[in-house]
């Protein structure tokens, strides 16, 4: 099956720095990634959507400038968190898809927390 | 708005019994549903798809169920494992992206 890993699998950053997250479609060219959090107990919300080559959609709420994302090529898109609080503090997990009506497969999340 | 609910929140249950998980949807204009299991700390790892015209699908003992007409789906576990215990994820397809429901934790005691 296709293999999407992540990068790192957990960071620990002070408060105020920026922190950037990997992912990776390996054995697949992926043309949309998605971005996801997930908070203890809870459920993946959806952070946005990015497409090779263009900007990424925000879901509502999330703030862009705050959460960057880029997807370069069609095999890495990164998260970059800017300024990070300790409210920043949660898991991300990405996904990856091939073509408009694949499905999506997930990587092993990033653990981050801020102090 | 497309709201995805999974009951019970969480459920315990002796080694070898056969359980089912509910998911229900409000929106029945989806493309397909999926089931997953995630372990505490991890990713996901996808147990099942359901495309939107069919109405189950069979892996080893899970078999998932789609009703898209009246927004429901079943996971149904069969002679359940200690290695069974996880959370367990129901997500909908919509428009391409997915959207999730809270989960049903699993406990299965030996």
């Amino acid at each position: 099956g296709a293999v999407v890993s992540q990068h790192p699998s957990w960071v620990i950053c002070k408060s105020g720095t920026s922190v950037k997250i990997e992912c990776r479609s390996l054995d697949f060219q992926a043309t949309t990634m998605f971005w996801y959090r997930q908070f203890p107990k809870q459920s993946l919300m959806l952070m946005a959507t990015s497409n090779e080559g263009s900007k990424a959609t925000y879901e509502q709420g999330v703030e862009k400038d705050k959460f960057l994302i880029n997807h370069a090529s069609l095999t890495l898109s990164t998260l970059t968190v800017t300024s990070a609080h300790p409210e920043d503090s949660s898991f991300y997990i990405c996904s990856a898809r091939q073509g408009a009506d694949g499905e999506q497969f997930f990587g092993p999340g990033t653990r981050l927390t801020v102090l | 708005k497309q709201e995805v609910t999974q009951i019970p929140a969480a459920l315990s249950v002796p080694e070898g019994e056969n359980l089912v998980l509910n998911c229900s949807f409000t929106d029945s204009a989806i493309y397909n549903l999926q089931w997953f299991r995630q372990d505490p700390g991890k990713g996901l790892t996808s147990l099942l798809l359901i495309q939107s015209s069919q109405r189950e699908q069979t892996s080893g003992r899970l078999n998932a169920s789609l009703d898209k007409s009246s927004g429901r789906s079943t996971l149904y576990i069969a002679a359940s494992q200690p290695g069974d215990s996880a959370t367990y994820l129901c997500a909908v397809n919509q428009g391409g992206k997915l959207i999730f429901g809270q989960g049903t934790e699993l406990s299965v005691k030996p």
